[in-house]
């Protein structure tokens, strides 16, 4: 696609359920980020992906946290279990490559946990 | 560790002034330094990617320079518009380990007043 397409762009679910964000990256770009961002905050990274592995999970906050690329491609952030501490805007980036390339990033899925 | 500063962290200023934006990282050892806009509730639109063996780019209305050795950037907007109104925020790609990501900065927010 044109840009770093999210989706659902709004997501409210009840404390305790399980969600999955998706992030379909711009073809080609090989690296792909998430990361997450509360209100008056920059952005928290949380993992990387190069190709189909995660390359540093480092960032995820706890295992409820889980995200999988298997094609290479799209990618899924599941979160188990949620808590009202885990409403934020999770932002997806893709770039060509790892490093001296440009960061493009989706409008992000706002998550609220109710 | 990396740790990336902006200020001012808000900035508010009549229609058609001149701002600078300035950006700070302790670590000089970067790949690229990116700046970013973005609107409220919205996600991060790239404005600039400086590269590490730059020392500015330009897009517009929008300079930014990069002196690495010192550790700082700035962002330069002329001729400032009520459209401009948004958080600016800075990131530097670094060299930690198997991972690019991005460090990020608190970012800084605009008010261009018609």
């Amino acid at each position: 696609g044109a840009g770093v397409s999210q989706t659902p762009s709004n997501k409210v679910t009840e404390k305790g359920k399980y969600v999955e964000l998706r992030c379909d990256p711009i073809s080609g770009h090989t690296a792909l980020y998430w990361y997450r961002q509360s209100l008056g905050q920059g952005p928290e990274f949380l993992i990387y992906f190069q190709g189909t592995g995660a390359a540093d999970d480092s960032g995820l906050p706890n295992d409820r946290f889980f995200a999988v690329r298997p094609e290479g491609s799209v990618s899924t952030l599941k979160i188990q279990r949620t808590e009202r501490g885990d409403s934020a805007v999770y932002l997806c980036a893709s770039s060509l490559g790892q490093t001296n390339t440009e960061a493009f990033f989706g409008q992000g899925t706002r998550l609220t946990v109710v | 560790k990396q740790e990336v500063t902006q200020i001012p962290a808000a900035l508010s200023v009549p229609e058609g002034e001149n701002l600078v934006l300035n950006c700070s990282f302790t670590d000089s050892a970067i790949y690229n330094l990116q700046w970013f806009r973005q609107d409220p509730g919205k996600g991060l639109t790239s404005l600039l990617l400086i590269q590490s063996s730059q020392r500015e780019q330009t897009s517009g209305r929008l300079n930014a320079s990069l002196d690495k050795s010192s550790g700082r950037s700035t962002l330069y907007i002329a001729a400032s518009q009520p459209g401009d109104s948004a958080t600016y925020l800075c990131a530097v790609r670094g060299y930690a380990g198997n991972n690019r990501k991005l460090i990020w900065g608190l970012g800084t927010s605009l008010a261009v007043n018609p």
